[in-house]
């Protein structure tokens, strides 16, 4: 079967504009999340979602971040008035269950191959 | 605040020899989720495992092993008999609560498995 599907795969993008970001999870995964990775920062988790919802978007690194997932399917991050500290790489991941979840199998993640970003 | 310490910047081992990871964590919440991961040269990042905070049974997968102490506040990583495909980076993370609230990754720790 699939697994999660980003896009696009790189993006280049000028200070200032928006840009949109997709994650197409596994069929059924009712979890989602979306990291970055960046040179400056490591690893950073940014949200969560279970089914539609995101309980907590403390993770966003500003408000120029939002995160929607609708159909329980698809997400995307939008970053608006890029600057270049958003340059990194984004994941998506996807588990069937997420926390909350008893250990196993159910809880998971299966990678996406990433968005590249680059804000010139 | 919540933290995640790997405190080995770097590792090389022989093949086949055995490997352990160190991940201290510092949490105040009682209920919170420790991570492994792997990210070997190609980039892409592999989850390797997920534990509870009420659940401290220790897990075998294969040659992965891990072993949470609470009493320690340490999630190490053991690989038993290297094998060179298992170089990579490896990172450990704590996410606090049940919505990924205050999740922090580790350093990582560069492994290299030499043939």
């Amino acid at each position: 079967g699939a697994g999660v599907s980003q896009s696009p795969s790189n993006k280049v993008t000028e200070k200032g504009k928006d840009v949109e970001l997709r994650c197409d999870p596994i069929s059924g995964h009712t979890a989602l999340y979306w990291y970055r990775q960046s040179l400056g920062q490591g690893l950073e988790f940014l949200i969560y979602f279970q089914g539609n919802s995101a309980p907590d978007k403390s993770g966003l690194p500003s408000d120029r971040f939002s995160a929607e997932r609708t159909g329980g399917s698809v997400s995307t991050l939008t970053i608006q008035r890029t600057q270049q500290e958003d340059s990194a790489v984004y994941l998506c991941a996807s588990s069937l269950r997420g926390f909350g979840a008893l250990a196993g199998v159910s809880n998971e993640q299966f990678f996406g191959p990433g968005t590249r970003l680059t804000v010139l | 605040a919540q933290k995640v310490t790997q405190a080995q910047t770097e590792i090389s081992v022989v093949e086949k020899e055995d490997v352990t990871l160190d991940c201290v964590y510092e949490t105040r919440d009682t209920t919170y989720y420790l991570f492994w991961y792997k990210q070997p040269p190609s980039g892409e990042l592999v989850f390797l495992i997920r534990r509870n905070s009420f659940d401290e049974q220790n897990e075998i997968s294969g040659r992965y092993s891990w072993n949470f102490q609470k009493s320690t506040s340490s999630f190490n990583f053991t690989i038993t008999a290297s094998q060179v495909v298992d170089s990579a980076v490896y990172f450990c993370a704590l996410s606090e609560g049940n919505y990924g609230q205050n999740f922090v990754f580790g350093p990582g720790t560069r492994l290299s498995v030499l043939p």
